[in-house]
Parts: structure tokens; sequence; C-alpha cells
């Protein structure tokens, strides 16, 4: 039940290009959630949806529920955007507001 | 409006102390959350506290590990007998109902010498 996974692990990107990165599970769901999590190790809530799109400055999170596919695409992207994003998921039913998480892609942004 | 706040930022704690983790959640949110990140490890979660209930401790261990979440303070997650295995980061997360966006604070790194 309880799979989330993300691709790729890690990615390096230049500065100013466009970066994409997937997540996958496995049941049916809820709600999906996108975090960042900084070298410093706070955690940051990006987005959570349950259907369609959604846009916030230069991140856009889209979900696809029938492939149970999610993707979060940075457009031209900056080293402060140099962080791990995790992506998490809420599954339907009974412990609908337990997180579960993807082990998270490790981003790098050179300048 | 303050976020999520949780101290201490740091602990260390030598084999076989206590360790004790505060959260005290956003305004107005009643439900809190606490999370576990091993080393190279993703966040697990662990416990899922309204005021003065417990509502899910399935992610508990069975063993040394306890929360609370009373009427006035914060909540608070307690480990006796720290083994070095419970060196993590811990974060709380608060939400103002059962469903809906979490919110994180900063978390705690326990390191057990």
């Amino acid at each position: 039940k309880n799979e989330v996974e993300q691709s790729p692990q890690n990615l390096t990107a230049q500065e100013g290009e466009f970066i994409t990165i997937n997540c996958s599970y496995s049941v049916g769901i809820s709600a999906l959630h996108w975090l960042q999590q900084h070298p410093g190790g706070g955690i940051v809530s990006l987005f959570m949806l349950s259907s369609g799109k959604k846009k916030h400055g230069r991140l856009i999170a889209t979900i696809n529920i029938q492939e149970k596919h999610s993707s979060l695409h940075i457009t031209a992207s900056h080293p402060r955007d140099s962080a791990v994003y995790i992506c998490a998921v809420t599954y339907s039913g009974a412990g609908s507001y337990q997180l579960t998480f993807g082990k998270g892609t490790k981003l790098s942004v050179i300048p | 409006n303050a976020g999520v706040m949780q101290n201490p930022r740091h602990l260390v704690r030598r084999r076989g102390q206590e360790a004790r983790l505060r959260c005290s959640p956003m305004k107005g949110h009643s439900h809190v959350y606490w999370y576990r990140q091993l080393p190279e490890e993703g966040l697990k979660f662990m416990v899922y506290l309204q005021k003065e209930n417990i509502i899910d401790e399935s992610g508990m261990p069975k063993e040394r590990f306890s929360a609370e979440f009373p009427k006035e303070g914060p909540s608070i997650l307690r480990i006796q007998q720290v083994v070095r295995g419970d060196s993590a980061a811990y974060f709380c997360a608060s939400s103002p109902g059962q469903v809906g966006q979490q919110y994180f604070g900063p978390g705690t790194r326990l390191t057990v010498t």
C-alpha cells in the first residue's frame, strides 16, 4: 500500500533550465503534497493538490489521478532552488491524515 | 502569526538519558503530527494527536517512546533511555483540521552519543 516513488533521486541543472521531478503512487489517495527541504533541514509545504494543476511563482505542480502520477516543474531554475523536494500522499479512507513520503529528489542548480 | 515552533533545535544526549522534544503548533491549530527522519532515509509518520488525545500512534516504536498534547502547553515527544539508533531529525507539523495542509516546524536534531 505505502509506495511513493520519486524520480530522479538526484538532479543537477544549470541555472535557467526547466526542471521536472516525478512522483508516482500505488493506490487511491485523497491528496498529494509537494514539500521542499533546504540544506538547513527545515521543511516547507509547497503544494497540496487532489486534481489538476497548481502554480505558485516559478513552481507548477500537476497530478493525473488516473495514472497515479504527479510532476513538479520549476521554470527558470535558480541556485536558490537547490534543495530536496519531497512528494507525500494521504491515502483515502481511515488514516487519511497520515502523510506517506517518497525518499526525495535532491536538486542542485549550478550558476 | 508565528509558524510551528520546535525546541530545542539541536539536542545531544548520552545513551540511557531521556530526550524531550517540544512542539508548539500554529495558532488556531489543534492537530499535531510527529515525523522522524533517520539519516539517509525518508520521513516516517510517528503519531497524531489532538488536544489531550492520542488519535493514532501506529508509527511509534512500542517501547521508550511516548507523546502527549496537553490542554495547555506544547506537544511533547519523549524518548526514554535513548540509544544511538534514535539519532534523527524529529519534525512536528500542525493543521487546523484532520484533513488538509500540514505546516511543519524546523525540526529537532537529536544526536545520541
